[in-house]
């Protein structure tokens, strides 16, 4: 599995755009990087999950450079309500590690008003 | 959307009593998970279970913990003997398929386990 990397914490304010990066040097051809959201006392939360190039939904835009050592996570316009922790993940569908998840520390994101 | 539900939502044992944690996944999810978040710690995997056994399990998982999925609906994590280590968030989880990181696993909303 790979090692991820991201910066413990970050503070932004309301309607500002955050990115998150996250460093996976020795990411495998098969692997794909998630990303996950927890809320204190709540359980994590898939977000977004991408292999190459940029992935979008409702909620963020995952930006993945062509070499896939980093992976950026980006949230548009946070509101407080995005205060949580943030974590990425990189592993493949295949392998004996059925479904296990590997989190790290996270990256504390808190939006002040 | 339907969601993962976990009862109850606070257990407060006294040390070596046994406790079950009660899940139930989303409905039509065949894999199913534990894990545990230590105050301020990481969260970290306990066992993943699919087609009425234990798929995987970490070295946390020790013989004083079982699981068990007693009908369709529900899935139990029993800790027989409780410690004041085991004191922790349990979050169970559920996913449509299993492998790894590309399968979405959905996870409730936590039991705060305090052992005293």
């Amino acid at each position: 599995l790979a090692k991820t990397t991201q910066p413990i914490s970050m503070d932004s304010y309301e309607g500002q755009e955050v990115n998150i990066t996250c460093s996976h040097n020795n990411i495998a051809t098969n692997d794909y990087i998630t990303w996950y959201q927890q809320f204190p006392s709540q359980g994590p939360r898939f977000i977004i999950q991408g292999y190459k190039t940029k992935v979008t939904n409702e909620v963020a835009s995952l930006f993945i450079p062509a070499d896939r050592k980093s992976s950026t996570l980006s949230l548009p316009r946070v509101s407080l309500s995005d205060t949580a922790v943030y974590y990425c993940l990189v592993g493949s569908d295949r392998g004996s590690t059925l479904g296990r998840l590997y989190f790290g520390r996270g990256t504390q994101l808190t939006v002040w008003p | 959307e339907p969601e993962v539900t976990q009862t109850p939502s606070h257990q407060v044992t006294q040390m070596g009593q046994e406790v079950i944690l009660r899940c139930v996944p989303i409905s039509n999810h065949l894999y199913f998970y534990w894990y545990r978040q230590i105050l301020g710690q990481k969260v970290e995997f306990l066992v993943s279970f699919y087609n009425n056994e234990i798929s995987e399990k970490s070295e946390i998982f020790d013989d004083q913990f079982s699981v068990e999925r007693p009908d369709g609906s529900n899935f139990t994590l029993k800790i027989r003997s409780t410690k004041l280590e085991d004191s922790a968030m349990y979050f169970c989880a559920s996913s449509l398929s299993g492998g790894a990181v590309t399968d979405t696993q959905y996870f409730g909303p936590g039991t705060r386990l305090t052992v005293l």
